[in-house]
C-alpha cells in the first residue's frame, strides 16, 4: 500500500496567519483526501483532491478558509488561513481511499 | 449517505479479558469497512480492513473483525487483551464503488485495559 509522508508533524502559530500542510505519496495516486479531527473527537472530511481539477468540499468547509492544490498524483497541499484557535485541530491526509499520513498537530494562539 | 455507530465511548476491559467494540453503519451501497487505532498523541494507523472476499479479518496483533451485511455490523474483536491495547479505536466505511468519497467516520471508542 502506498506510503504517505506528512509535514510539519506539528506546529503553533499565531492568530490570523495561515500555515501549509504538505502530503508526498510513494506512488501516483487518482484522489487524495484531507480530514480534521479535533480535540477528542473523530476525523471529519474537509475535502477531495483529484489532480487537475478543483477540490470538492463537503459541507461547512470552503475553499477560501482551506485552498488545496493537487498539482501531481504524488503531492498535494491544504493551507489553513486566518487561523482561529478553532482551528486547532490534528489535520491528516489520505491517499487510495484508506492510507493515512502520521497527521499535522496544529495549534493556533 | 453513509453514517457509523460506535455504541461505546469507552470500554474498560480487565487485561488478558476478550473485548467487543461495536460497529454499525448505513449505506445505500456497497462498503469497505475499516478499523483504525490511534494510540495517545500519535497518528492513525489502519488496524484491518474488509474490502471484500472472506467476511473475516485479522490483524497482525491478534484484533478480528467480522462483516455482518445482514446486520449492518462490522465488529472488532481480541480475545485476550494486554495494557498496550489501551488507545482510542475508529470503525469507518467507504464506498466500494469508486472509493471517490472519502470515508466516514464512527465517534471512537476508548479502549481502556485495566490490569
Amino acid at each position: 500500500s502506498a506510503v504517505i509522508s506528512q509535514k510539519p508533524s506539528r506546529d503553533i502559530c499565531q492568530r490570523g496567519t495561515s500555515l501549509t500542510i504538505q502530503c508526498q505519496v510513494d506512488s501516483q495516486v487518482t484522489m487524495m483526501f484531507w480530514y480534521r479531527q479535533q480535540p477528542g473527537q473523530s476525523l471529519t472530511l474537509i475535502a477531495t483532491a483529484n489532480q487537475g481539477s478543483e477540490a470538492t468540499y463537503e459541507s461547512g468547509f470552503v475553499i477560501d478558509k482551506f485552498p488545496i492544490s493537487r498539482p501531481n498524483l504524488t503531492f498535494s497541499t491544504l493551507t489553513v488561513s486566518n487561523m482561529s484557535p478553532e482551528d486547532s485541530s490534528i489535520y491528516l491526509c489520505s491517499a487510495n481511499g484508506y492510507t493515512f499520513g502520521s497527521g499535522t498537530r496544529l495549534t493556533v494562539v | 449517505a453513509q453514517s457509523v455507530t460506535q455504541l461505546d465511548s469507552q470500554v474498560p476491559v480487565f487485561e488478558e479479558a476478550p473485548v467487543e467494540l461495536r460497529c454499525n453503519y448505513s449505506s445505500s451501497v456497497s462498503v469497505y469497512l475499516f478499523w483504525y487505532v490511534q494510540y495517545p498523541n500519535q497518528g492513525l494507523q489502519l488496524l484491518l480492513k474488509y474490502l471484500s472476499g472472506s467476511t473475516l479479518v485479522e490483524s497482525i496483533n491478534g484484533f478480528e473483525a467480522e462483516f455482518n451485511k445482514s446486520q449492518t455490523s462490522f465488529h472488532l474483536r481480541k480475545p485476550s487483551v494486554h495494557i498496550s491495547d489501551t488507545a482510542e479505536y475508529f470503525c469507518a466505511v467507504g464506498n466500494s464503488g469508486g472509493g471517490a468519497d472519502g470515508l466516514t467516520f464512527g465517534k471512537g471508542t476508548h479502549l481502556i485495559i485495566q490490569p
